[in-house]
């Protein structure tokens, strides 16, 4: 069945290092490729998507890369700062279900 | 604020009770989804509801049961509680069934002993 994996489970970085969390997925009819980051007693919110006819797109200080070959995708931090610190989920989506299987999230403590 | 409405907060019952959750999702949004989070997991898809009609079933439990209303809110129903049920239960709504960013709600915290 579907299964997204994802690593590392947490990770710790020095403010203005960059951080990098990687997921694979198993089906490869699966077309959009989000990332959410939730914060402490919140919901999962957006931060960046990926769809399958892209390569990588960048927002800012954040970029994601998608292989479809391999079935990877991997998102990118740059510049990291505390209030980056949360736990970040990626996900994989069938094409037209709107159905998210997410990895088991990646806690990133940025330190001062 | 992502526009998606959860009610309760937080819950706390004893074993072999039931209880309800209940969520308004975002204006305009059809497709409501049910997630579970337990303590150090990730996020479980339960069920997917679209205009009504049941979309997509995840690992819901047969105790579990969920429907979405003519006015879109959903309600997912819990009964015969047990002690691993505890977890925060997510809503989120998105568009029509295809591909796109799904708004969570903020959680109803349920805490069973």
């Amino acid at each position: 069945g579907e299964n997204v994996e994802q690593h590392p489970s947490t990770l710790s970085v020095q403010e203005g290092d960059s951080a990098v969390i990687k997921c694979t997925y198993s089906d490869s009819a699966s077309n959009y490729f989000p990332w959410y980051k939730q914060e402490l007693g919140k919901g999962p919110q957006l931060i960046i998507d990926i769809r399958s006819n892209v390569g990588e797109k960048k927002d800012q200080r954040i970029a994601v890369t998608l292989n479809k070959t391999a079935k990877h995708f991997s998102l990118h931090i740059t510049e990291t700062q505390p209030e980056d610190s949360a736990v970040y989920f990626c996900a994989a989506s069938l094409r037209n279900t709107g159905k998210l299987i997410f990895g088991q999230g990646t806690t990133l403590q940025v330190k001062p | 604020d992502s526009g998606v409405t959860q009610t309760p907060k937080h819950l706390i019952t004893a074993t072999g009770q039931r209880v309800t959750l209940r969520c308004s999702p975002r204006s305009g949004d059809l497709s409501v989804y049910w997630y579970q989070q337990s303590l150090d997991q990730g996020l479980q898809f339960l069920i997917q509801y679209y205009n009504g009609e049941e979309r997509a079933k995840g690992n819901i439990l047969e105790r579990f049961s969920a429907q979405q209303f003519p006015d879109l809110h959903s309600e997912l129903n819990l009964s015969s509680l047990e002690l691993g049920d505890s977890a925060l239960y997510f809503c989120a709504s998105g568009l029509a069934g295809g591909t796109g960013e799904l708004f969570f709600g903020e959680g109803s915290r349920l805490t069973v002993l």
